[in-house]
């Protein structure tokens, strides 16, 4: 079964940019869809969208819609995400997971992002 | 979105005993309801897809039941590795969305 490696915590002050990575070994990412879902404290998770590396084609949650960009590299195996404009609010566990219109198996290990001044 | 409800908020049970956990959607779901169980420090695992279909390598005393708008995560008898938070996902409606989650914790 593919496992995913994300990268690690990131501290970031409010109006930048954060971008997370995740690795998938042990299998192609190509040819299933990749999510990322954020966690904030106490609640469960939420998805922000997904892409199918195969297609390169991403699909994004309305409310993270223009400040989100999902992408994937075939030839690293690995998956991005990337998000704009953070404020406070963004502080959360960021997780990739293969799946996008279905349930999500497996997951990575979460990245920790905090948005502090 | 579809707006998933949980409950009970926290469930308190002895080890060795049925828990019972539900699941409710703002509109149906069908069948496309998932569980996951959630450990501190840990990523979300799947333990149900499609409501009753435990995923690889589950232990057969979890169950998942229900349709439409009602869903149940059963535990037959609770072991001490079992107590942690649960959530449900339903994917029958773009986006996917998750429940608050139910903590179990021992009695």
């Amino acid at each position: 079964q593919v496992h995913l490696v994300q990268s690690g915590a990131e501290v970031k002050v409010p109006g930048s940019s954060v971008r997370v990575s995740c690795k998938a070994s042990g299998g192609s990412l190509s040819n299933f869809a990749v999510s990322w879902l954020r966690q904030a404290p106490g609640q469960g998770p939420e998805w922000m969208g997904g892409v199918i590396p195969a297609f390169g084609a991403s699909n994004y949650a309305q409310r993270f819609q223009g400040r989100v960009s999902i992408t994937a590299d075939e030839s690293t195996n690995t998956a991005y995400m990337q998000l704009n404009s953070l404020s406070y609010e963004d502080t959360a566990i960021y997780f990739c997971a293969q799946g996008e219109a279905n349930w999500f198996d497996p997951w990575g290990q979460g990245t920790l992002v905090t948005v502090s001044s | 979105e579809t707006v998933m409800t949980q409950s009970p908020a926290t469930l308190s049970v002895s080890p060795g005993e049925r828990a019972t956990l539900s699941c409710r959607a703002s509109r149906s779901a069908t069948n496309k309801l998932a569980w996951y169980q959630q450990k501190p420090g840990q990523a979300p695992r799947l333990l149900i897809y499609d409501a009753s279909i435990r995923a690889t390598g589950i232990p057969a005393r979890f169950s998942g039941s229900g349709s439409g708008t009602e869903f149940t995560l059963t535990i037959s008898s609770l072991q001490s590795e079992d107590f942690a938070v649960y959530y449900c996902q339903q994917y029958n409606n773009w986006p996917g969305t998750f429940g608050h989650g139910t903590k179990v914790e021992i009695k």
